[in-house]
């Protein structure tokens, strides 16, 4: 199974703040990875597929880059209502795994 | 609108069984590859079972392989999750989410587009 590691685990941040979470593949996924977000007690929601592209009434402030092993999404001006927790997800092979999370809390 | 309702979960003891729901509407279900995904409560997220649009095609987590079996009927618009010998961790939210695929310059690549609000199975004596 592909292994997904997310760095941060958890960071705090403040509104208007720019926030980079970045997530590694234990083997070259091309750019075969999704991130969702997951606000407490609810579904995750897909922000951007592909590596780098934003799903369908996502704001433009989230972004996401890298191919190969190394990704990152960027919140490139934190708002209120980001503060939730982050994953990644490979959908190179099967069985498709996540990152263990990053949790944005606010400063 | 696109609406998946998870239904089934509850209190059951270790060993024990339990059979998940999962009803779609709003998109045509038949056309689409289906997934459950598990949260232990402050976990991380784990895809445990998947299936192809015609059932063609089907794979486990290795955590529940030879436990739980993965079904769908097309006319109901439902999927399905049999769950056996369940253990103390298997306690989780399941979610089942619609996979959408789609095409790009590598070829083929998929996202899991829309997510139920989840049902909580508790294994527990």
């Amino acid at each position: 199974d592909i292994q997904m590691t997310q760095s941060p685990s958890s960071l705090s941040a403040s509104v208007g703040d720019r926030v980079t979470i970045t997530c590694r593949a234990s083997q070259n996924i091309v750019s075969y990875l999704n991130w969702y977000q997951q606000k407490p007690g609810k579904a995750p929601n897909v922000l951007i597929y592909g590596a780098s592209n934003l799903q369908t009434g996502v704001p433009s402030r989230f972004s996401g880059s890298g191919s190969g092993t190394d990704f990152t999404l960027t919140i490139s001006s934190l708002q209120p209502e980001d503060f939730a927790t982050y994953y990644c997800q490979q959908s190179y092979s099967i069985p498709r795994t996540f990152g263990q999370g990053t949790k944005v809390e606010i400063k | 609108d696109v609406q998946l309702v998870e239904s089934g979960g509850g209190l059951v003891k270790p060993g024990g069984s339990l059979r998940l729901s999962c009803a779609a509407s709003g998109f045509s279900f038949r056309d689409y590859t289906m997934t459950w995904v598990r949260q232990a409560a402050g976990k991380g997220l784990e895809c445990v079972a998947y299936m192809s649009s015609t059932s063609s095609y089907i794979n486990y987590a290795d955590s529940v392989k030879g436990r739980f079996t993965i079904s769908r009927d097309n006319a109901k618009k439902s999927l399905y999750l049999q769950m056996s010998s369940l253990r103390a961790e298997d306690t989780a939210v399941y979610y089942c989410a619609r996979v959408t695929f789609y095409s790009d310059r590598s070829g083929w690549d998929e996202k899991m587009d829309s997510w139920g609000q989840g049902t909580l199975v508790t294994v527990s004596s």
